[in-house]
């Protein structure tokens, strides 16, 4: 159990195109999921934090207008990246929370912009 | 400044070796302590985490942690490490003052086992 998935698994975009990225959690409902961003080597940075039908919080420094996050349902969040450019190259990582336990982990996206 | 630090980027041990991954947290309250697995094409696993009561926490895959109030450490260890144990190790932690929302992750120990 516990199960959260990502697609797609690694997408090349065009510099200047939007590209979006989902997160699903497929055997529990989520109330909470994390986005975060993981440089070659690196640690987890975490991007921004949304809760099923509310805005997403964001970090300081992340652009909103940049990344745009849905948590529409609670087993779907989505990621966009919009107007990308090569310094968005990067491996993006989702998790899912419901209440107060865990987070559980997507095996991450990793996005080549071109 | 608050941090959580994994002093060893990169670790080599022979399979059948004891292992021990460091990691110290600067927080002025005891935060809750994880460790996490990540494995090439697989998401982060977690391996062990403390919120309180005994210090010495078993997890999955034969990991423990001892958490050591006096050295603000988390370390984590294995007696035996078998080679599906190569991968990167992150220590995480959730401040207190935050609630239980945001992971804040060291920087990884990237571990190696040789044969």
């Amino acid at each position: 159990g516990a199960v959260v998935s990502q697609h797609p698994s690694w997408v090349i975009c065009k510099s200047g195109t939007s590209v979006k990225i989902e997160c699903r959690s497929l055997d529990f409902q989520a109330t909470t999921m994390f986005w975060y961003r993981q440089f070659p080597k690196q640690s987890l940075m975490l991007m921004a934090t949304s809760n099923e039908g509310s805005k997403a919080t964001y970090e300081q420094g992340v652009e909103k207008d940049k990344f745009l996050i849905n948590h529409a349902s609670l087993t779907l969040s989505t990621l966009t990246v919009t107007s990308a450019h090569p310094e968005d190259s990067s491996f993006y990582i989702c998790s899912a929370r419901t209440g107060s336990e865990e987070q559980y982990f997507g095996p991450g996206t990793r996005l080549t912009v071109t | 400044a608050q941090s959580v630090t994994q002093p060893d980027i990169h670790i080599t041990v022979s399979e059948g070796a004891s292992l021990e991954l460091r990691c110290n947290y600067s927080y002025g309250a005891t935060p809750y302590l994880f460790w996490y697995v990540q494995s090439p094409g697989q998401g982060l696993q977690l391996l062990l985490k403390y919120f309180s009561g005994d210090t010495l926490v078993q997890g999955i895959k034969g990991f423990e942690a001892e958490f050591k109030r006096s050295q603000s450490s988390f370390n984590l260890r294995k007696p035996s490490v078998h080679w599906s144990d190569a991968a990167e190790y992150f220590c995480a932690v959730v401040p207190i003052s935050g609630g239980y929302n945001k992971l804040i992750f060291g920087a990884g120990t990237r571990l190696a086992v040789h044969p």
